[in-house]
C-alpha cells in the first residue's frame, strides 16, 4: 500500500516561497500514477493545485499556475511543491495524493496526512 | 471549465436514516466522477469512483449513481462514523485540471 508523507516549514513569511516535499513509500514514483497536490484553507473546501507524472509532465490549476512548480526526484522517490509570492490566502493544509487514471475513472486513491502551512510575518 | 455544485450545503440526518447528496456538473462529464469523505483533522478518503464503483474497503451502505450532469451519493443507513464532509471531484479535459465541489456536511440531527 502506498504511503505519502508531506514535510516542510510550517511558517512562511509573506512574499516568500512555500516549499514542501512528499515522500512516497510502498510504491514507486515511476509507476503509472500521477501525483498531485491539494490544499485546504482552514474551515474551507478542497482546492486542487496541480499534478505531475514521473516523466515530468505537469498540469496546474490555472488560478495558481503562475506561482506554482511541481517536480519529482526519482532518486529520492518524492515529489515537491513550490509556491512563490505567498500571501495569507495561501495559508492552508497541503496534501499530496496519488492519482489513478483508469478506464473505470480518474481519482485520488492515497493521500498524505497533510501539513499546515501558515503565511505570516 | 466545469463547475461542480453540491447540494445541500448541510444535511441534518438521524443515525439509521438515509442520506442523499447531490453533485451537479455545469457540463456533461460522462461518468468520470469521484466522491470523497473527510472527517475533521483527517485527509480525504476515496469512497466512489467512476460515479458508482466503491473503492476498496468502503461499506456497501455507500452507493453512487448518475451520469452526464447529475450525480448522487447515497448513504443507506447512517452510522455515527459517517458524519463528515463529502466532496465530489472530476477531471476537466480543458483546461486540464481537477475540480472539487464545495462539499456537503452531513451532521447529526
Amino acid at each position: 500500500q502506498v504511503q505519502l508523507q508531506e514535510s516542510g516549514p510550517g511558517l512562511v513569511k509573506p512574499s516568500g516561497t512555500l516549499s514542501l516535499t512528499c515522500a512516497v513509500s510502498g510504491g514507486s514514483i515511476n509507476s503509472s500514477n500521477w501525483w498531485s497536490w491539494v490544499r485546504q484553507p482552514p474551515g474551507k473546501g478542497l482546492e486542487w493545485i496541480g499534478e505531475i507524472y514521473h516523466s515530468g509532465s505537469t498540469n496546474y490549476n490555472p488560478s495558481l499556475k503562475s506561482r506554482v512548480t511541481i517536480s519529482v526526484d526519482k532518486s529520492k522517490n518524492q515529489l515537491s511543491l513550490k509556491v512563490t509570492s505567498v500571501t495569507a490566502a495561501d495559508t492552508a493544509v497541503y496534501y499530496c495524493a496519488s492519482q489513478q487514471r483508469t478506464s473505470s475513472g480518474w481519482y485520488s486513491d492515497y493521500w498524505g496526512q497533510g501539513t499546515l502551512v501558515t503565511v505570516s510575518s | 471549465e466545469i463547475v461542480l455544485t453540491q447540494s445541500p450545503a448541510t444535511l441534518s440526518v438521524s443515525p439509521g436514516e438515509r442520506a442523499t447528496l447531490s453533485c451537479r456538473a455545469s457540463q456533461n462529464v460522462s461518468s468520470n466522477l469521484a466522491w470523497y469523505q473527510q472527517k475533521p483533522g483527517q485527509a480525504p478518503r476515496l469512497l466512489i469512483y467512476g460515479a458508482s464503483t466503491r473503492a476498496t474497503g468502503i461499506p456497501a451502505r455507500f452507493s453512487g449513481s448518475g451520469s452526464g450532469t447529475e450525480f448522487t451519493l447515497t448513504i443507506s443507513s447512517l452510522q455515527s462514523e459517517d458524519f463528515a464532509v463529502y466532496y465530489c471531484q472530476r477531471f476537466n479535459n480543458w483546461p486540464p485540471m481537477y475540480t472539487f465541489g464545495q462539499g456537503t456536511k452531513v451532521e447529526i440531527k
